[in-house]
């Protein structure tokens, strides 16, 4: 079974620039996140879709961040215009259904913002 | 206010040794409580997942504890091996009106020396 697969790995840009992440899901889960991850901290979630409905996205910071998931299985995260401050692993995740069932991430894409 | 404290923040030990890592959680209500292994650069794998009624559970090396009384989980490293080196992610579920939200610890992060 093919596991989440992000794209791309790593990413350099400089701050008031642009950015976008891609996320493909592993086949049939309905349920996809984005995460923020600080170096040194955990995951913070960004945004929950429910096949391509958003379930949560309370801790997005709407004002510079986008995310779309328009047929309810790829996603793209935006990020317009970037700050120092942004500069993170983003990380996606999917599950079959739910936040109850078990969560699967994909290795993430590493954004440095200079 | 809903929070996952993990101790210690760092841990190092030999090759060989048991370890044990920490979890205090406040969150309610309470659902299931996971870890996860991140290793550098990859995203978090799943350990076990564990449920009210449920104070022990195995995987292989790794035995984590639950005590929902106390509000602490715990998870036990037997025979550590330098692959066990990665952060060690408490997560905790909660369920927030028809959704159920993750909450999640900063990490240990376990460094295993040969």
């Amino acid at each position: 079974e093919a596991g989440v697969a992000q794209s791309p790995r790593y990413k350099i840009i400089e701050k008031r620039q642009s950015v976008a992440f891609w996320c493909n899901p592993i086949s049939g889960h309905a349920t996809l996140y984005w995460y923020q991850q600080i170096l040194g901290q955990g995951p913070k979630l960004l945004i929950q879709f429910q096949n391509n409905g958003v379930v949560d996205d309370s801790q997005l910071p709407k004002d510079r961040f986008s995310a779309e998931r328009l047929k309810g299985v790829d996603s793209t995260l935006k990020i317009q215009p970037a700050k120092l401050e942004d500069s993170a692993v983003y990380l996606c995740a999917s599950s079959l259904q739910g936040a109850m069932a078990e969560a699967f991430f994909g290795q993430g894409t590493r954004l440095t913002v200079v | 206010k809903n929070q996952v404290e993990q101790s210690p923040q760092s841990l190092i030990i030999l090759e060989g040794k048991n370890c044990t890592l920490q979890c205090n959680y406040t969150v309610s209500p309470f659902s299931n409580l996971r870890w996860y292994k991140q290793d550098t650069g990859r995203g978090p794998v799943s350990l076990t997942i564990m449920t009210f009624s449920e104070n022990t559970k195995s995987n292989g090396r790794y035995t984590a504890t639950l005590d929902a009384d106390t509000k602490q989980s715990s998870l036990h490293i037997t025979a550590s091996q330098l692959s066990d080196s990665a952060s060690y992610i408490c997560v905790v579920s909660a369920k927030t009106g028809s959704n159920y939200q993750l909450i999640w610890g900063a990490g240990t992060k376990l460094i295993i020396k040969p």
